[in-house]
């Protein structure tokens, strides 16, 4: 079974630009969720998607957003980026129904973004 | 407020030697703690994951362990190689609801495997 892919894997952009990545979970996967991860603050989550519905959302400015697809891919936006926008960015995916791990996720390898 | 509190932030051990990482946790209610391990440039991956009735789980060279009383778990590497060198992140879940985002993560620690 193929694992969680996310797109690109790194991305380099300027102050101001907008920028959009890209995850594909694992097949039967129907909750995504989106984290930023920066060595000082570890992994922060940002919003969860569920059946095309944002199920959740973190304390983040909204410049970050997010959508799912009805094959369950999700991508994320952040807009007017800064320069602590530089992160890691993970995508997660799990079953979120039935079963023991139910909740167990898999993430992706991230998508390396830096903002100059 | 619901916080998960890891130490030491960063550990140097050498092959072969056992470590042991701690998690402390103030999350209530509790539903769950996951240990995950993230190798360099790669995503989290989970080792163990303990519910309120287990006290002991292992994995291969990995063992986790909690105490739901004094809300503490540790993970505990027996004989270390090399590869074991990754940042470990203790996350915990809370009861109700089942979002995603009812997880509180440790900020995890580094673990340096040096030969």
């Amino acid at each position: 079974k193929a694992g969680v892919t996310q797109t690109p894997r790194y991305l380099i952009k300027t102050r101001g630009q907008q920028v959009t990545l890209s995850c594909s979970p694992i097949s039967g996967h129907r909750s995504v969720s989106w984290y930023q991860q920066t060595p000082g603050q570890g992994l922060q989550f940002l919003f969860e998607y569920f059946s095309e519905t944002q199920r959740n959302k973190g304390n983040f400015p909204g410049r970050f957003s997010g959508r799912q697809f009805s094959n369950s891919r999700s991508e994320m936006n952040v807009s007017t980026l800064e320069l602590g926008d530089s992160a890691l960015y993970l995508c997660a995916s799990s079953l979120a129904s039935g079963g023991r791990n139910w909740d167990e996720q898999y993430f992706g390898p991230g998508t390396r973004l830096t903002v100059t | 407020k619901n916080q998960v509190e890891q130490s030491p932030q960063s550990l140097i051990i050498l092959e072969g030697k056992n470590c042991t990482l701690q998690c402390n946790y103030t999350v209530s209610p509790f539903s769950n703690l996951r240990w995950y391990k993230q190798d360099t440039g790669r995503g989290p991956v989970s080792l163990t994951i303990m519910t309120f009735s287990e006290n002991t789980k292992s994995n291969g060279r990995y063992t986790a362990t909690l105490d739901a009383d004094t809300k503490q778990s540790s993970l505990h590497i027996t004989a270390s190689q090399l590869s074991d060198s990754a940042s470990y992140i203790c996350v915990v879940r809370k009861a109700y609801g089942g979002s995603q985002g009812n997880l509180i993560f440790g900020k995890g620690t580094k673990l340096s495997v040096k030969p």
